[in-house]
């Protein structure tokens, strides 16, 4: 069975602190990664994708990936309160063009 | 910023029925796609749709739901005949090429 795994949460962090959240994926042979992030309520919202091994940085957001781990991570720098929200591993899984297959998200509070 | 809009926001109807729920993808996106979201579950994938035709599909995806781009800017979901475990968020969602941009989703509740 092809999966993604997330750890559920809900992970709570000081404001300011680093968040890290963690998916691991069955399929090795996966190359396209993302993660989303979900408001109660609304739909998900594409934070950061990453293809290669290392690590890939867009203002407070570094996506890490390793491959021979099957392992991809998110870090939050300088947490805000309204970063606060369910975050979603999403793999494109090996004999899929482009189906987003998700994990079930790890909810993050950030304390103010 | 192009953005995803779907409609309606709320959709209730009785089991049964047929209901269709409307999208107008990202202008310059080729590919668009359906999910759906049960109530405190994982987002799942329903089908991906290319050059008008349908390019992959989830064992979700059965007879009872047709996927269809009317015009050129409307990608709808029909479901014919709707059961009460159908009740879910409905998300559209389309991509230039692999980055998939999720709408605000249509709340399907049948009773």
């Amino acid at each position: 069975q092809k999966e993604v795994e997330q750890n559920s949460g809900p992970l709570s962090v000081p404001e300011g602190a680093i968040a890290s959240l963690n998916c691991t994926y069955s399929d090795r042979v996966s190359q396209s990664f993302f993660w989303y992030r979900q408001y109660s309520g609304k739909s998900p919202e594409l934070i950061m994708s990453i293809y290669s091994n290392g690590d890939k940085e867009d203002g407070r957001f570094t996506a890490q990936l390793n491959k021979a781990s099957q392992y991809v991570s998110l870090l939050i720098r300088d947490s805000q309160p309204s970063d606060s929200a369910t975050y979603l591993c999403a793999v494109i899984l090996s004999g899929s063009a482009r189906q987003l297959t998700f994990g079930s998200g790890t909810q993050l509070t950030v304390l103010p | 910023e192009p953005e995803v809009t779907q409609t309606p926001s709320h959709q209730v109807t009785q089991m049964g029925q047929e209901v269709i729920l409307r999208c107008v993808p990202i202008s310059n996106h080729l590919y668009f796609y359906w999910y759906r979201q049960i109530l405190g579950q994982k987002v799942e994938f329903l089908v991906s749709f290319y050059n008008n035709e349908i390019s992959e599909k989830s064992e979700i995806f059965d007879d009872q739901f047709s996927v269809e781009r009317p015009d050129g800017s409307n990608f709808t979901l029909k479901i014919r005949s709707t059961k009460l475990e159908d009740s879910a968020m409905y998300f559209c969602a389309s991509s230039e090429a692999i980055e998939q941009y999720f709408g605000p989703g249509t709340r399907l509740t049948v009773t």
